[in-house]
């Protein structure tokens, strides 16, 4: 029973364009979203999060998109960086489990 | 400067051993987490520890247990190991909707 389901395992984008990771969830009682980094051989960083009383939040490149009727939360990045290359993981909370639920992650790979 | 660390990076061992992963927070946090990365590459909550309290217990086998010396550290021991406890672990710090993740620990049981 994933709640969080990331269902593209892999994206590649040219550098320079715009990446779009997705990210669905089942569980209505979310209410916090994040996107966590992570590079080979270290542990996810934070990225970008959002809380259900938005649709939108922007940090530099990086846009979080909600959708809560639709279950639905994308990430954009634009422009692509070759540094962005790295497993791209949608989490949420439910306030009261006091927890983290992760999805499968995406790699994504910007080609220079 | 690590924020937060564990050892160690690599464990290899046969079946049936006891071992421990040691994680420390140099970050002041109150409440520290271990993560099981499985061959799915889902991130799934095992234990967070809030001042030296267990708050969080998710079904996990009783092989596992943590041991929390103090604020700054969350050990995790697991006895009789087994097949399927290869994964990645991953120990982390902070409160629930930022939290500070160590580089994980790369467990394979022979």
């Amino acid at each position: 029973d994933q709640q969080v389901k990331q269902n593209s395992p892999s994206l590649s984008v040219q550098e320079g364009r715009i990446s779009i990771l997705n990210c669905d969830y089942t569980n209505s009682m979310f209410d916090y979203f994040l996107w966590y980094k992570k590079y080979p051989a270290e542990g996810p960083t934070f990225l970008i999060s959002i809380s259900s009383i938005k649709d939108k939040n922007e940090d530099g490149r990086f846009t979080v998109f909600l959708n809560k009727s639709a279950k639905h939360l994308s990430l954009h990045i634009v422009p692509s960086q070759p540094g962005d290359s790295a497993v791209y993981f949608c989490a949420a909370n439910d306030g009261s489990a006091r927890q983290l639920t992760f999805g499968s992650g995406t790699q994504l790979t910007v080609l220079p | 400067d690590t924020a937060v660390s564990q050892t160690p990076k690599y464990l290899v061992t046969q079946m049936g051993n006891d071992k421990s992963i040691k994680c420390e927070q140099n970050l002041g946090h109150d409440t520290m987490y271990w993560y099981k990365q499985d061959s799915k590459k889902f991130l799934k909550i095992m234990f967070s520890y809030n001042n030296k309290e267990l708050i969080i217990n998710e079904t996990v086998p009783n092989r596992f247990s943590p041991k929390s010396p103090d604020k700054a550290h969350l050990n995790l021991h697991i006895n009789s190991l087994e097949l399927g406890d290869s994964a990645v672990y991953f120990c982390a710090s902070g409160q629930t909707e930022t939290q500070y993740f160590g580089p994980g620990t790369r467990l394979l049981v022979l």
